[in-house]
């Protein structure tokens, strides 16, 4: 079945710093990917997708690449801010099949951006 | 315009009552989720409603759980005979589509089984 795997966390950094948090999946065909963000005390909200191989998703200056070939869709910021501090979800919705739809998670990374 | 909507936003139960946990979607948004966030499990889908198709069902735990969407509106997820593994954050999601498209997530029925 489908599996989304993200790195360990948590992550803290200092504000203009530069993220990255890995994600790798594992699907049949070819999924949608995502990452979604949960701020402190509210709810999941898309941050960025990318549909295709090679599409790059893009918001908040926050940016990830869909890699066919390494099965990764890792997210990168180039400077990170405090407001930035989040819980990040990469997910994936299978192209098709009974997996159509529904999203799979990864286990979820903390961000924690100090001054 | 008006988001997800989910009630109540915090349950309290003792073991072996049911509950009732709602969502309302966004309107005209075909597809309506239900997945369950919990501490030692992550996120995880329970159960998927796709227009006046059949639910896929796959995702729940047990044949305690159930869920209902009436009119292709609301619906409800109900928990038979709760236990305390059932404590956790159930969130609701819609879309226009399938696939691809945007889910938007509700703000989360918090559920404690004591």
């Amino acid at each position: 079945g489908n599996s989304v795997t993200q790195m360990e966390g948590p992550v803290t950094l200092s504000e203009e710093a530069f993220l990255t948090i890995n994600c790798t999946y594992t699907a049949t065909g070819y999924p949608s990917l995502f990452w979604y963000v949960q701020y402190p005390g509210e709810g999941l909200q898309l941050l960025l997708k990318a549909t295709k191989a090679d599409d790059k998703g893009s918001n908040k200056g926050f940016e990830a690449t869909y890699r066919k070939e390494t099965t990764s869709f890792h997210l990168e910021k180039g400077s990170v801010q405090v407001s930035d501090s989040a819980v990040y979800f990469c997910a994936l919705s299978g192209a098709g099949g009974t997996s159509y739809g529904k999203l799979t998670f990864g286990q979820g990374t903390i961000l924690t951006v100090h001054p | 315009g008006a988001g997800v909507s989910q009630s109540p936003s915090n349950k309290v139960t003792e073991k072996g009552k049911d509950v009732e946990l709602r969502c309302d979607p966004i309107s005209g948004h075909t597809a309506l989720y239900w997945y369950r966030q919990s501490l030692g499990q992550g996120l995880e889908f329970l159960i998927y409603f796709q227009g006046n198709s059949a639910p896929d069902k796959s995702g729940l735990p047990s044949d305690r759980f159930s869920a209902e969407r009436t009119g292709g509106s609301v619906s409800t997820l109900t928990i038979q005979r709760t236990q305390q593994e059932d404590s956790a954050v159930y969130l609701c999601a819609s879309s226009t589509g399938q696939g691809g498209y945007e889910q938007y997530f509700g703000p989360g029925t918090r559920l404690t089984v004591t």
